[in-house]
């Protein structure tokens, strides 16, 4: 039972356009979103997140969009570099201060010189 | 500042074979994990800690067994691998288990299991 889903295994963008990625959830439980970013060999590194209270968060080229109603958030990568290109994963926490992270299947994102 | 550090970074075992992946974090983070990435399933949570002395299971504990004595050392003991935990293994840490705090990786353990 996949609670967290990114449908799109991969995506390629041109340098200098918008890159959305997309991940939807089932858990209406969930309080925290959230999105990791993976290079080959390295861990996770947090990029962003977003409270289940509010439905935008912008941080540089890097906002995330909440739909609570249709249980969907999307990161917007704009204007995306090449440098940009990695896995992104799509994380979720329950509600109650657990910690524990739900992830997604991750997204592998190229950005096209 | 190293952050989370994870040892080995590859280790080769036999079935049967017992071994522990190390995990240590200088950020005096009290919540710390361990996640296993398998291919097309994202990360999967196998045990965390609040806290030195406290530890609780996740997603997939079974099969691993984990200790935190220190608040710096969170080690996931093997006690008989078996080919089904070949994956590659990440350690964590926070400053607490509040939702709003980001998690910290390591980069972790790439183990196969023959």
């Amino acid at each position: 039972d996949q609670q967290v889903k990114q449908n799109s295994p991969s995506l390629s963008v041109q340098e200098g356009r918008i890159s959305i990625l997309n991940c939807d959830y089932t858990n209406s439980m969930f309080d925290y979103f959230l999105w990791y970013k993976k290079y080959p060999a390295e861990g996770p590194t947090f990029l962003i997140s977003i409270s289940s209270i509010k439905d935008k968060n912008e941080d540089g080229r890097f906002t995330v969009f909440l739909n609570k109603s249709a249980k969907h958030l999307s990161l917007h990568i704009v204007p995306s570099q090449p440098g940009d290109s990695a896995v992104y994963f799509c994380a979720a926490i329950i509600s109650g201060n657990t910690g524990k992270l739900i992830f997604g299947q991750g997204t592998t994102l190229q950005v096209k010189p | 500042n190293a952050g989370v550090t994870q040892t080995p970074k590859f280790q080769v075992l036999k079935t049967g074979q017992s071994m522990t992946l190390q995990c240590a974090q200088d950020m005096n983070h009290e919540y710390m994990s361990w996640y296993r990435q398998d291919p097309g399933m994202g990360l999967r949570l196998i045990h965390y800690s609040v806290g030195a002395g406290i530890t609780d299971q996740g997603e997939v504990p079974n099969g691993y067994n984990v200790s935190r004595s220190t608040t710096e050392d969170f080690p996931l003991r093997l006690l008989s691998a078996a080919p089904s935990q070949t994956s590659v293994y990440f350690c964590a840490s926070s400053y607490s288990q509040n939702s709003n705090q980001p998690q910290h990786f390591g980069d972790g353990t790439r183990l196969s299991i023959l």
